[in-house]
């Protein structure tokens, strides 16, 4: 069975606050996948990066990082110097190699961004 | 390229009827899925197929059905609505290779009375 969770429901930042979203997931297999997906409040779904279980490196994408911990099964999403177009659901998602295809997302984290 | 699109984007439906929503995806992607999403429960994946002829069920697949026969469409039918079923629907479609990012469709909200 695999389990991701988003202890944080919703956060409120004010702009330009550096905020950081957690993601932590359970598995038993050594490959997967871990997601970030954004959901603004137009409804939509968007991929924002994928990390292989085999790729520890943290990323780094303009104001996005991620920091992916095999030790503490952790995949945590810092959004710096926030903005108000930053406001959205977060979603954290896995997919694990017993079940690829069953991708499992985490109930997400609402971030608002307070100009 | 339209990427992964559906209909309705909205309907009402009364308890005991049955719809078919509609997905496609232009991309030639071998996988799609079918999620609900629910206030504080996130995505939750119904059915997902992984080609033409092929498809198994997600965590919530009671009183959903699906098949694919080609590669473009996946519907969604709702066999006898129910309350229970009031959701936003998504559909989302990836390659089988590289790990499984989805693109996902514009969602249909569906209200049963």
């Amino acid at each position: 069975a695999q389990k991701v969770t988003q202890a944080q429901t919703e956060i409120s930042v004010v702009e330009k606050e550096d905020v950081t979203l957690d993601c932590v997931y359970e598995t038993r297999d050594t490959t997967y996948y871990l997601f970030w997906y954004k959901q603004p409040p137009s409804g939509e779904l968007v991929f924002l990066i994928r990390r292989n279980s085999f790729d520890e490196q943290n990323e780094i994408s303009g104001r996005y990082s991620w920091n992916f911990q095999k030790s503490t099964s952790s995949f945590n999403f810092t959004i710096t110097a926030s903005q108000v177009v930053d406001s959205a659901v977060y979603f954290c998602a896995l997919s694990a190699k017993q079940g690829y295809q069953k991708v499992t997302f985490g109930t997400g984290t609402k971030l608002q961004v307070i100009p | 390229n339209a990427g992964v699109t559906q209909t309705p984007k909205f309907q009402v439906l009364k308890t005991g009827q049955s719809m078919t929503l509609q997905c496609a995806q232009d991309m030639n992607h071998e996988y799609m899925s079918w999620y609900r999403q629910d206030p504080g429960m996130g995505l939750r994946l119904i059915h997902y197929s992984v080609g033409a002829g092929i498809t198994d069920q997600g965590e919530v697949p009671n009183g959903y059905n699906v098949s694919r026969s080609t590669t473009e469409d996946f519907p969604l039918r709702l066999l006898s609505a129910a309350p229970s079923q009031t959701s936003v629907y998504f559909c989302a479609s990836s390659t089988l290779v590289g790990g499984y990012e989805q693109y996902f469709g514009p969602g249909t909200r569906l209200t049963v009375t």
